[in-house]
């Protein structure tokens, strides 16, 4: 069955660096995504990575993908203030047939301290 | 101009009524979705459609209902609404065969009293 596990909550300092990681168990994920949710805010898709791709970056975000171990991580460069958010992990299983949806983790609270 | 937008952005209503939430898309997807994200944040899907196909979470009752007029809109329709269908229910819409990124609506935030 399709699993996507995130921890709960992330506490960093101002300035320093952010990790989010997420496990998935589905391997025949083709894509995986980071959607942010601001408070009282809908999903902002952040960044996304192919199955074939081992990393992408993009400005302070960093994607890494391990498909062997199933692991998806999002590394923030320099948290903000502005980066207080909730993070979610999701995998999709296009076939190319139709779209079955997106499967999400529970979402990583991620909270900056001063 | 809004990419995905939906109507209305808060509803509270009473148990047993039937309500309405209306969305559209101005990206010219061919596939849209509704998810629902409960008091804890877990987010879920519920259907994805596409002008071929209606692919329904097993979990949704059938209270539920999606509608699309046309290509760019996909409505949910919910009947015999109760205390438990409150919750924030978000569409989303997506090209298959363009890496199937969805992008979201600013969600409905539903009320049950």
């Amino acid at each position: 069955g399709e699993d996507v596990e995130q921890s709960l909550f992330l506490s960093v300092r101002e300035g320093d660096s952010s990790v989010i990681n997420c496990t998935y168990t589905d391997s025949s994920s083709t894509y995986l995504y980071w959607y942010k949710q601001e408070p009282g805010a809908g999903l902002q898709l952040l960044t996304y990575i192919f199955s074939n791709m081992d990393m992408k970056q993009d400005q302070r975000l960093t994607v890494l993908l391990n498909k062997k171990d199933k692991h998806l991580s999002l590394r923030i460069a320099d948290t903000q203030t502005g980066d207080s958010a909730i993070y979610f992990c999701a995998e999709s299983m296009y076939s190319g047939g139709g779209a079955d949806g997106l499967t999400f983790g529970k979402g990583t609270h991620l909270i900056i301290q001063p | 101009d809004t990419a995905v937008s939906q109507t209305p952005k808060y509803l509270v209503t009473q148990m047993g009524n039937d309500k309405s939430i209306k969305c559209e898309q101005n990206l010219g997807h061919d596939t849209m979705y509704w998810y629902k994200q409960d008091s804890k944040k877990f987010l879920k899907i519920m259907f994805s459609y596409n002008n071929k196909e209606l692919i329904i979470n097993e979990t949704v009752p059938n209270r539920f209902s999606p509608k699309s007029p046309d290509k760019a809109h996909l409505n949910l329709h919910i009947n015999s609404l109760e205390l438990g269908d409150s919750a924030v229910y978000f569409c989303a819409s997506s090209q298959v065969g363009g890496g199937d990124t969805q992008y979201f609506g600013p969600g409905t935030r539903l009320t049950v009293l």
